[in-house]
């Protein structure tokens, strides 16, 4: 089955520095990453999505600048978070596709890792 | 992208089964359903997916009526390990936007 792996599963850091997140497949090859953030008790939210060998895409609203994301290669992407802020701290998951058995892709998604800023 | 609409929380106990229905009135064409399971400080764990009709697998089932405008993800006999969030989620393409899920709490 596919497998995505992130690294590092938690984090914790001091206000101002920055922290890369990083996102493999495993077994497969992923042209395409999307991380997503979540607040604790809340619902996934879409950051951005990441293209081998392109720029990503971010959704509205998420500051580029601010996370950096860089897909070198079909199994690798990665996050970084510039100049943290306790504001920035929360669980930071990335998936990637896979064609499913129905037709439709799936998305396979890491571990996460959580991000803790003081 | 199709909004998508289920209950925020559902309690059941061990070895009932459980039924979780999502409404998905603007659902395209081309869209398939796909069911995801999140447990604490994880990522989420795809369950099933189907596109009509009825999709059994391992773990659920998922039935889909003939208007493709709702979809209920059935668990067979729930245990504690099943207590978790299920996200129901229509789309196309691979881009998937979460809605706020349901909170499954299995008490012994």
């Amino acid at each position: 089955g596919a497998v995505v792996s992130q690294h590092p599963s938690w984090v914790i850091c001091k206000s101002g520095t920055s922290v890369k997140i990083e996102c493999r497949s495993l077994d497969f090859q992923a042209t395409t990453m999307f991380w997503y953030r979540q607040f604790p008790k809340q619902s996934l939210m879409l950051m951005a999505t990441s293209n081998e060998g392109s720029k990503a895409t971010y959704e509205q609203g998420v500051e580029k600048d601010k996370f950096l994301i860089n897909h070198a290669s079909l199994t690798l992407s990665t996050l970084t978070v510039t100049s943290a802020h306790p504001e920035d701290s929360s669980f930071y998951i990335c998936s990637a596709p896979k064609a499913g058995n129905s037709g439709a892709n799936v998305l396979t998604f890491g571990a996460g890792s959580r991000l803790t800023v003081l | 992208l199709a909004k998508t609409t289920q209950p925020i929380s559902m309690d059941s106990y061990e070895g009932q089964e459980v039924n979780i229905t999502c409404s998905h009135n603007n659902i395209a064409t081309n869209d398939y359903i796909t069911w995801y399971q999140q447990f604490p400080s994880q990522g989420p764990r795809f369950i099933i997916q189907g596109y009509k009709t009825k999709v059994t697998n391992e773990v659920a089932s998922l039935f889909i009526p003939a208007d493709r405008k709702s979809s209920t993800l059935s668990l067979p006999r729930v245990s504690l390990s099943d207590t978790a969030v299920y996200y129901c989620l229509v789309v196309n393409t691979d881009k998937l936007i979460f809605g706020t899920g349901t909170r499954l709490q299995v008490f012994p």
